[in-house]
């Protein structure tokens, strides 16, 4: 069975700080997909990142990076001078290489950044 | 495209009554999922279609939910009948593909489904 851990229940930072969210995975399978989606306060939710098990390679994209490990079954994210408009949940979810990109969800991060 | 569209946004409704959630995919798009959203189980599957046909409905709480894709956009969650614990915001998703090939799923904006 898939399982994804987001220890990280709250965060709160304060505006222009770094911050990284913790995300570890659990498969059987050799080929997956993890993935990071965004939940601000109007409540939709909102892609951010797909990577597969066999690209190891870290990515940038702005204020945002990541980090995969598979030696530590870890898909950490971080967000670079962090701005209130960060403010969200960040959902962690793997999903295996069948069923369209079916996921498993974390229990999600809930980051507030303040002034 | 518009995107995956959910109807309605919001829906209260009395514990008993039939309760019908409305979903058209993405144009083009071979899966869709349904998942619920709560505070104690966060996102979880419900089910998912691929081409129309029910592939996996482990994740339907009970008989009283039924889903249906009656053709390729268009996609009801039904549940019949409703009870206060099904309170929840439910998402349509849809995607393209599997494999390296495939692409993520985009998800509706939910419908906040409310039983007193």
């Amino acid at each position: 069975a898939q399982k994804v851990t987001q220890a990280q229940t709250e965060i709160s930072v304060v505006e222009k700080e770094d911050v990284t969210l913790d995300c570890v995975y659990e498969t059987r399978d050799t080929t997956y997909y993890l993935f990071w989606y965004k939940q601000p306060p109007s409540g939709e939710l909102v892609f951010l990142i797909r990577r597969n098990s066999f690209d190891e390679q870290n990515e940038i994209s702005g204020r945002y990076s990541w980090n995969f490990q598979k030696s530590t079954s870890s898909f950490n994210f971080t967000i670079t001078a962090s701005q209130v408009v960060d403010s969200a949940v960040y959902f962690c979810a793997l999903s295996d290489t069948g069923g369209g990109n079916k996921l498993t969800f974390g229990t999600g991060t809930q980051l507030k950044v303040e002034l | 495209d518009a995107g995956v569209i959910q109807s309605p946004r919001h829906e209260v409704t009395e514990m008993g009554q039939e309760v019908t959630l409305r979903c058209k995919p993405i144009s083009g798009h071979d899966y869709l999922f349904w998942y619920r959203q709560t505070m104690m189980r966060g996102l979880e599957l419900l089910i998912y279609f691929n081409n129309n046909v029910p592939i996996d409905d482990s994740g339907m709480p009970e008989d009283r939910f039924s889903a249906k894709m009656p053709n390729a956009s268009f996609s009801t969650l039904k549940i019949q009948p409703s009870e206060p614990r099904d309170s929840a915001v439910y998402f349509c998703a849809s995607s393209l593909g599997q494999g390296l090939g495939s692409t993520e799923a985009f998800f509706g904006q939910g419908t906040r489904l409310t039983v007193v």
